[in-house]
């Protein structure tokens, strides 16, 4: 039973364009959603989180939005970068923020073209 | 900055054997966490401590255990080892800031690939 999904499991974008990452879950006690970037043979890379009482988390060229609604939080990358090519993992803590166990997406691989 | 060390990094055993996988936490952490990542998924939750005591427990097999040690090191300890053990080992760790607040995030380390033959 997968509680987080990354319907896309790849996604091709220009250097210079936007990346759009999207993540859906299905269990609406999630109050805590992070981001993290993986290259091979490395571990993953905290990148943004957002909090359920807020639906918008801005960090240089990253920003989450949240739908709760919709139960739905996308990854905006603007502008790409060759070297934000990596896996993008979406991750939801049931409770407690980061301080407990993390629920992970199964993954988008994301090419930025030069 | 130091990170999360783990070792060793690769790692290959055959059917049946034991393995165990160490944890080296960012200085001042005091929360570990295991997960498990098999080919072409996503990392599973195994099991968490915080001040050496387990914290949370997920998908762990019984065959799996582990410990935090006093200098919150962890150690997953895996016996009679399967096939369908063979995949990346991650651990992460947490704490609090100088400012008493917890960090907004895990710190991962590099993972150790386990290969059962």
């Amino acid at each position: 039973d997968q509680q987080v999904k990354q319907n896309s499991p790849s996604l091709s974008v220009q250097e210079g364009r936007i990346s759009i990452l999207n993540c859906d879950y299905t269990n609406s006690m999630f109050d805590y959603f992070l981001w993290y970037k993986k290259y091979p043979a490395e571990g993953p890379t905290f990148l943004i989180s957002i909090s359920s009482i807020k639906d918008k988390n801005e960090d240089g060229r990253f920003t989450v939005f949240l739908n709760k609604s919709a139960k739905h939080l996308s990854l905006h990358i603007v502008p790409s970068q060759p070297g934000d090519s990596a896996v993008y993992f979406c991750a939801a803590s049931p409770y407690g923020g980061a301080t407990n166990k993390l629920i992970f997406g199964t993954g988008t691989l994301l090419a930025v073209q030069p | 900055a130091a990170g999360v060390i783990q070792s060793p990094r690769h790692l290959i055993k055959e059917k049946r054997e034991t393995a165990t996988l160490k944890c080296y936490p960012i200085p001042r952490h005091d929360t570990v966490y295991w997960y498990q990542q098999g080919p072409g998924q996503d990392p599973q939750f195994l099991i968490s401590f915080y001040e050496k005591m387990q914290s949370d427990k997920g998908s762990i097999p019984d065959r799996f255990s582990a410990q935090q040690f006093s200098d919150y090191h962890s150690e997953l300890n895996m016996s009679s080892l399967e096939l369908g053990d063979s995949a990346l080992y991650f651990c992460a760790s947490s704490g609090w800031t100088s400012g008493g607040a917890p960090y907004n995030e895990q710190f991962f380390g590099p993972g150790t690939r386990l290969t059962v033959l």
